[in-house]
């Protein structure tokens, strides 16, 4: 079974400054998807960046990025020039690239960025 | 992309009663996932959902509890019976989209349950 962690209850940033929210995973899979998905207050899940594990480079989606590190089963978002509207919860995700395509979350980040 | 309506998107029920939550996506999807989320927490897997066969569920649910049907490719329903308190929870179906690269799941905007 994969389990998801995220070791960071709760977290603050101030405004335009760079934080980082950790994952990290357990799965006896080679190929998979992981995600981090943003819950703003108004509970739709928001994809905020997608990586595959069969690739080495790590994702990058403007002012968001990882940094996956295979081996030791980490996936990080790093945030940079953080918004007021980044503030949110931050779920850490894993799917199975082949059978079953339910996605497993970590407990949650919430983070606060505060101006 | 898909696009995910789902209804109610917020109730209140007696307990006892129970509560059916209806999710319609906007393409035809071979799977389709239950979650509940209790305040402040994360989401837990409660059923896969596959047109033509029964639901299969996660270690903690059962099918009399949260019946659920899935007659055809882009509706499903997740009903939650003889409510307690206990199942005061935000209810979301999800989808996975995008055969092959990029993949991404799609999510209802949830239904907030408040038993009393």
């Amino acid at each position: 079974a994969q389990t998801v962690t995220q070791s960071q209850p709760e977290m603050s940033v101030q405004e335009a400054e760079t934080v980082t929210l950790s994952c990290t995973y357990d799965t006896s899979e080679s190929n998979y998807y992981l995600f981090w998905y943003k819950q703003p207050p108004s509970r739709q899940m928001i994809l905020v960046i997608r990586q595959e594990a069969y690739k080495q480079q790590n994702a990058t989606e403007n002012r968001f990025s990882v940094n996956f590190q295979k081996a030791a089963k980490s996936f990080s978002l790093k945030i940079s020039d953080s918004q007021l509207g980044d503030t949110a919860m931050y779920f850490c995700a894993f799917m199975k690239l082949w059978g079953d395509n339910d996605m497993r979350f970590g407990a949650g980040t919430r983070l606060t960025v505060k101006p | 992309s898909a696009v995910i309506s789902q209804k109610p998107s917020r109730d209140i029920c007696q307990r006892g009663t129970s509560l059916t939550i209806q999710c319609q996506v906007d393409s035809q999807v071979t799977m389709m996932f239950w979650y509940r989320q209790q305040p402040g927490q994360s989401l837990t897997l409660i059923a896969t959902a596959n047109q033509g066969s029964e639901a299969t569920y996660e270690s903690g649910f059962v099918i009399d509890k949260f019946p659920i049907s899935r007659p055809n490719l882009t509706f499903s329903t997740l009903t939650v019976s003889n409510m307690s308190p206990e199942d005061s929870s935000i209810y979301l179906c999800s989808v996975i989209g995008g055969t092959g690269a990029p993949i991404e799941a799609f999510f209802g905007q949830g239904t907030r349950l408040t038993v009393v």
